[in-house]
């Protein structure tokens, strides 16, 4: 059972786009991480969140955690085709050391 | 290149059987992390190692066992093999034994049951 909810679970735009993609949970984490998944290779971590309310950007992104530390986005802007991948949100608890992980965006930008 | 590496890249083997998954995590890095991903199942968390130590458990059937060497290593050992183990098996290190830690995947071991 996946604790993690990701919306969309599949995504196909335009290069040039914006776009945003849901991380959602019942449960409250006390950090959060998106990971970025290519073909073949393991995931790269993106970004830790810890702070509820916290947003941190990364170049065209910016990812935003919950008030309530129980959801998180990733917004992409001006998207390219090399931000192709599965994109991976991974929640940890207070209450256990396991990190549980979305099933995850996957996202195609097209040229 | 994450600097975990893991042995074999494929893995073809029947149903019934015993295979062993290797891996070595980053240099300076104490905990191991094994995870498996299937496609309808996603990235499942299976098990933790922290310096020689079992740290977490997660989604780890009893048929499967891992350790970590002194030397840090770690192997998944999976046994009575199943034609739903088939899947991609992956390592993660990562310095501390807390979550909060960032964590390095390897390349992943993909293992086909038949």
């Amino acid at each position: 059972t996946q604790l993690l909810e990701q919306s969309p679970q599949f995504l196909s735009i335009q290069e040039g786009e914006n776009l945003t993609v849901y991380c959602n949970s019942s449960s409250v984490f006390s950090s959060l991480q998106w990971y970025r998944q290519e073909p073949g290779e393991g995931p790269v971590l993106l970004v830790t969140v810890v702070t509820g309310g916290e947003v941190k950007k990364l170049k065209r992104l910016t990812f935003q955690f919950g008030d309530a530390r129980k959801d998180s986005s990733l917004h992409i802007t001006a998207a390219q085709p090399g931000d192709t991948g599965l994109y991976l949100c991974a929640g940890a608890s207070d209450n256990n050391n396991d990190m549980r992980f979305g099933a995850g965006t996957r996202l195609t930008v097209k040229p | 290149d994450s600097g975990v590496t893991q042995t074999p890249k494929h893995l073809i083997t029947a149903t019934g059987q015993r295979v062993t998954l290797r891996c070595s995590p980053r240099s300076g890095d104490l905990s191991v992390y094994w995870y498996q991903q299937s496609l309808d199942q996603g990235l499942q968390f299976l098990i933790q190692y922290y310096n020689g130590e079992e740290r977490a458990k997660g989604n780890i059937l009893e048929r499967f066992s891992a350790q970590q060497f002194p030397d840090l290593h770690s192997e998944l050992n999976l046994s009575s093999l199943e034609l739903g183990d088939s899947a991609l098996y992956f390592c993660a290190s990562s310095l501390g034994s807390s979550s909060y830690n960032e964590q390095f995947f390897g390349p992943g071991t993909r293992l086909t049951v038949l």
